[in-house]
């Protein structure tokens, strides 16, 4: 069964600090990975995409991968209490096979 | 652009009764999933259609349960007759292509059966 495992926190963080945020995942034939961005009664948005080994970049958010390790990871630099929300990592293998989602990290960025 | 559209936004009936959820896809996509999420499940994919197609459905928890995609832009989601374990938030989204790619989020229903 292919999972996908994330610490639920809540990780807590000062405003202006690094967040990092951390996944692992099960199934070695996992092409793509997502990371979502959750707020408190609304639905999961989009906020970041990599399929390849490495890190990407997007403003203040990269998201790193490592497919020998099976784990992915999302850096939040210069946190804002805005980011403060629950962070669903997502993985995928190629073709029509479904998306696994994590059960989320809790992000709390304080002032 | 208009994002992913479902309605009703909350509903609330009682055990017996039957539920319909809708979902209006982002316009050019061609994939579309339900997914219902609780606090202690978390996320969990329902069923999945590519091109008004149903690929897998294996998410779906019974029989009383069923999702159609009459056109490519349009889907609804029934349950019958809903029970107070069915409360939960569903959600439909969308992508273009196919399943392992971009996934956009409509706003959900939240659904409480009493």
């Amino acid at each position: 069964q292919k999972e996908v495992e994330q610490n639920s926190g809540p990780l807590s963080v000062p405003e202006g600090a690094i967040a990092s945020l951390n996944c692992t995942y099960s199934d070695r034939g996992s092409q793509s990975f997502f990371w979502y961005r959750q707020y408190s009664g609304k639905s999961p948005e989009l906020i970041m995409s990599i399929y390849s080994n490495g890190d990407k970049e997007d403003g203040r958010f990269t998201a790193q991968l490592n497919k020998a390790s099976q784990y992915v990871s999302l850096l939040i630099r210069d946190s804002q209490p805005s980011d403060s929300a629950t962070y669903l990592c997502a993985v995928g293998p190629s073709g029509y096979s479904t998306l696994t989602f994590g059960k989320g990290t809790m992000l709390l960025v304080s002032p | 652009d208009a994002g992913v559209i479902q309605s009703p936004r909350h509903e609330v009936t009682e055990m017996g009764q039957e539920v319909t959820l809708r979902c209006k896809l982002i316009s050019g996509h061609n994939s579309l999933f339900w997914y219902r999420q609780t606090m202690m499940r978390g996320l969990e994919l329902l069923i999945y259609f590519n091109n008004n197609v149903p690929i897998d459905d294996s998410g779906m928890p019974e029989d009383r349960f069923s999702a159609k995609m009459p056109n490519a832009s349009f889907s609804t989601l029934k349950i019958q007759p809903s029970e107070p374990r069915d409360s939960a938030v569903y959600f439909c989204a969308s992508s273009f292509g196919q399943s392992s790619y971009e996934q956009y989020f409509g706003p959900g229903t939240r659904l409480t059966v009493t």
